[in-house]
């Protein structure tokens, strides 16, 4: 069914290290695809996106990577602070604007 | 300024109860969301809605539905509340739709005894 996998569920670096959080989804048609990050006791919030048209992109310590033939794309956090600590999710737009969230990453950074 | 706010924070109802949490966007954006997130941290989209178009996710129950006064409120009517309706429900805002960046409010925590 339409879904979106991401791993892993959790993650657990030393400050410093760099963190990697990889999704897979099942719509070839799929064109978008954002990383949220909810910190506790808050909403999601959009910490950098995709658009197919590019296979990376970056912004500070924080990157994304595309590949649309096998349909998974991936976070890169580099020189992990404390602050990174929170959940991750990614997501991916479906045929019809239907979107749908992974499953999430609780990030872990340990000073 | 609050982007997206929601009230009430908690909510606390005994089953078969109906309750609304409302949503406020402040940003002009022309779709509206609702999403609950259960206690594993799921995320799941339930309603998407701008002025032209309501999109419900076929797995949401008929006991809930959105109700949009005007293009800067969407809120979320629940009937007959049941116990695994427990979650947290965050409203969301984007202009242009699902391709473009989602606003999430601050989420409302339901509890159902």
């Amino acid at each position: 069914g339409e879904n979106v996998e991401q791993h892993p569920s959790t993650l657990s670096v030393q400050e410093g290290d760099s963190a990697v959080i990889k999704c897979t989804y099942s719509d070839s048609a799929s064109n978008y695809f954002p990383w949220y990050k909810q910190e506790l006791g808050k909403g999601p919030q959009l910490i950098i996106d995709i658009r197919s048209n590019v296979g990376e992109k970056k912004d500070q310590r924080i990157a994304v990577t595309l590949n649309k033939t096998a349909k998974h794309f991936s976070l890169h956090i580099t020189e992990t602070q404390p602050e990174d600590s929170a959940v991750y999710f990614c997501a991916a737009v479906y045929t019809g604007n239907q979107f749908y969230f992974g499953t999430g990453t609780s990030l872990t950074v340990i000073p | 300024d609050t982007a997206v706010s929601q009230t009430p924070k908690y909510l606390v109802t005994q089953m078969g109860n109906d309750k609304s949490i409302k949503c406020e966007q402040n940003l002009g954006h022309d779709t509206m969301y609702w999403y609950k997130q259960d206690s594993k941290k799921f995320l799941k989209i339930m309603f998407s809605y701008n002025n032209k178009e309501l999109i419900i996710n076929e797995t949401v129950p008929n006991r809930f539905s959105p109700k949009s006064p005007d293009k800067a409120h969407l809120n979320l009517h629940i009937n007959s509340l049941e116990l695994g309706d427990s979650a947290v429900y965050f409203c969301a805002s984007s202009q242009g739709g699902a391709l473009y960046e989602q606003y999430f409010g601050p989420g409302t925590r339901l509890t159902v005894t």
